[in-house]
């Protein structure tokens, strides 16, 4: 089985600011873990993804992720807002190395919605 | 040209009335999924194909289902629409399982 929290639910920053948005997992085997984008009235977009090499990740847009086995976490910053970061983020878990009922499936968390504030 | 197209995207039905919507790609992908999004509730699987014979139950599958016409094409049916099928749906597809997924648009479904 897995799960994904994410840690509040709206995040507001001002721009120029830290972006820190929460991800904590749960998962019997080693997992992949993404982040996703949705910008208003779009579908999702693929920021980062973490598939068991380098714990720090980078992705688009100046994001990153790292990593932590013994947190269970992977959080997503970046160093400075921008205004058109305002957009809602999903942290998601698979295990490919699971093979029972529920192998393969990508388990989404909550969303968090990033306001930044000019 | 889109990876993901889904049609339509924009729909109001009434209670009990059938409706089908439509997803086809053009990357090849064997894996095409169904998700619906609820505020607050994020991304919730409903049905998912790993072939044109491979059809699997997601986390809340109960009054719908699908069909997979062809690799490039996953169709999901509400048999008799309901209210608390209000919701945003999004098609999905993958390489492999541990693949990023790539996301249509979505269709905005309201019933009424």
């Amino acid at each position: 089985a897995q799960s994904v929290t994410q840690l509040g639910s709206h995040v507001s920053v001002s721009e120029g600011a830290l972006v820190l948005l929460r991800c904590n997992y749960s998962s019997s085997v080693p997992p992949y873990l993404f982040w996703y984008v949705q910008y208003p009235n779009q579908g999702l977009q693929l920021l980062l993804k973490y598939t068991s090499a380098a714990t720090l990740v980078k992705g688009i847009n100046g994001f990153e992720a790292e990593f932590k086995k013994s947190e269970t976490s992977f959080h997503l910053t970046k160093p400075s807002a921008h205004m058109s970061d305002a957009a809602e983020y999903f942290c998601a878990v698979t295990s490919p190395a699971y093979s029972g009922a529920g192998s393969y499936q990508l388990t989404f968390g909550k969303g968090t919605k990033l306001s930044v504030i000019p | 040209d889109a990876d993901v197209t889904q049609t339509p995207r924009n729909r109001i039905t009434k209670t009990g009335k059938r409706i089908m919507l439509e997803c086809s790609q053009t990357k090849g992908h064997d894996r095409m999924y169904w998700y619906r999004q609820d505020p607050g509730l994020g991304l919730r699987l409903i049905y998912y194909s790993f072939d044109v014979k491979d059809i699997n139950k997601g986390e809340i599958s109960d009054g719908y289902s699908v069909s997979r016409q062809a690799q490039a094409k996953f169709s999901l049916s509400l048999e008799s629409a309901i209210p608390n099928q209000t919701a945003l749906y999004f098609c999905a597809i993958s390489q492999s399982g541990a693949d990023e997924q790539y996301f249509g648009p979505g269709t905005r479904l309201t019933v009424t």
